[in-house]
């Protein structure tokens, strides 16, 4: 089965930078995903990890560390608008590409 | 480019009446394709996914039930619906095979069940 823990809410100051972590336990693995989800609408995706180390995009980065299970978001600079709830995401490694989410961390950008 | 059209945005139905929440899928072919609910608060709950017309894989047992008539449609019903079944109800398809293969949502049909 898969699992994935993240925590539930943060909050963090405009122009600051902010870590979400999450941890997951699947049975095989098949990448990491991230995704941006603003209330009440559809989550985006941000980043995919399916190798150890960080991928940068801008303003956000992603990190993966297989051997701990461990994976976190960074955002830099922050604006109001990165308020949102971010959700890690892990496919299982069969054909079918069933994606099992965390259940999000709510993110607050206060002034 | 690829887009999901999901309808309708949002409704609301009493207790005991049907359902049916339609979702099509343009600029891509032999997608996977997924129903996820996400009740208030919570994460994403996957209910039915599929792999190609006519095949469909329940999640999680449900009063609900999924169809695929089309490569690109997916269509999630009720019979009749519980207060439970009240949410907000996201499609999403995404290529197959291993890899990157992000979900790409659609807009979301928020369900009131009363």
């Amino acid at each position: 089965g898969q699992n994935i823990d993240q925590p539930t809410e943060m909050t963090a100051t405009e122009g600051a930078i902010v870590q979400i972590n999450c941890t997951y336990q699947t049975s095989g693995f098949n990448g990491l995903f991230w995704y941006q989800q603003h209330a009440g609408e559809a989550p985006t995706f941000l980043s995919y990890n399916v190798l150890d180390g960080l991928e940068e995009k801008g303003r956000f980065s992603s990190f993966l560390s297989r051997s701990k299970g461990y994976s976190y978001l960074l955002l830099k600079e922050l604006q109001m608008k990165d308020s949102a709830s971010y959700l890690c995401a892990a496919p299982n490694s069969g054909g079918y590409q069933k994606v099992t989410f965390g259940t999000g961390t709510k993110l607050q950008v206060i002034p | 480019s690829q887009t999901i059209h999901q309808w309708p945005a949002t409704l609301v139905q009493p207790v005991g009446s049907p359902l049916s929440l339609e979702c099509t899928v343009e600029g891509t072919s032999n997608p996977n394709l997924y129903w996820y609910r996400q009740a208030a608060g919570r994460g994403l709950q996957l209910l039915f996914y599929s792999v190609g017309i006519g095949q469909i894989s329940s999640e999680v047992p449900q009063n609900l039930s999924a169809s695929r008539p089309q490569d690109r449609q997916f269509i999630l019903s009720s019979k009749k619906l519980l207060l439970s079944d009240s949410g907000f109800y996201l499609c999403a398809w995404s290529t197959r095979g291993q890899g990157r293969t992000e979900a790409f949502f659609g807009q979301g049909t928020r369900l009131t069940v009363v």
